[in-house]
């Protein structure tokens, strides 16, 4: 079984709705980690927490928000989704200052 | 805005030719980490150089760090069709407390 799962793994929805996205590691790490990917290019930080009651502001949270729901689980929300949220989104997890596992992420795409 | 920049943004050589990308970052590091991604896929790590060290192996990667010049290097030996893909460079801070902070990638094509 992968270790940082993702779900769904593919969105399409319209604008204006909101949508959950959400990750679950068996890793047992206190960090976990929201990116958003564009098409060719790389990773912008959405949120991360380093542990339950440690949430972060990344680059780019402005039109999201999370809940780190236990250790194991964190899931970021589009409240209003809009067009220029499609992308790809990646969770990932680590330990401090250490490698991250990526989830194999979710396509998202915003009508 | 990112720390790393990378470059070439995209690299096309023939299998059985090395492949070097550079990254460069803007502020003091704890340790620089190179991974990999193929087309549509989750990241995966390839390996972590720490800010006191030079210069490290991996089976065909050989990444250096340069502190004074705020740059990194990955080499790819003997390349492989398998090895297209993207690579990143990522900067962990000093500080602790902050998260990665990924470069732009560059794009890999090994001609088979």
């Amino acid at each position: 079984d992968a270790d940082v799962t993702q779900t769904p793994r593919n969105r399409i929805t319209k604008t204006g709705k909101r949508i959950m996205l959400e990750c679950s590691q068996t890793k047992g790490h206190d960090r976990m980690y929201w990116y958003r990917q564009d098409p060719g290019l790389g990773l912008q930080l959405i949120y991360y927490s380093f542990d339950v009651k440690d949430i972060n502001k990344g680059e780019i949270s402005d039109g999201y928000s999370v809940s780190r729901q236990a250790q194991a689980k964190f899931s970021l929300s589009l409240e209003s989704a809009i067009p220029n949220q499609t992308a790809l989104y990646f969770c990932a997890t680590s330990q401090r200052g250490g490698t991250q596992y990526f989830g194999p992420g979710t396509r998202l795409t915003v009508l | 805005s990112q720390q790393g920049e990378e470059d070439p943004q995209a690299l096309s050589i023939q299998e059985g030719e090395n492949a070097t990308m550079n990254c460069s970052y803007k502020t003091s590091i704890n340790n620089l980490q190179w991974y990999r991604q193929n087309s549509g896929r989750g990241l995966v790590h390839l390996i972590l150089i720490r800010s006191n060290e030079r210069e490290k192996h991996s089976g065909r990667l050989r990444v250096t760090l340069d502190t004074s010049k705020k740059s990194s290097s990955l080499l790819i030996t003997a390349s492989r069709a398998a090895d297209t893909a993207s690579y990143f460079c990522a900067s962990s801070m000093d500080t602790g407390r902050r998260a990665l902070t990924f470069g732009s990638g560059t794009r890999l094509q090994v001609q088979p």
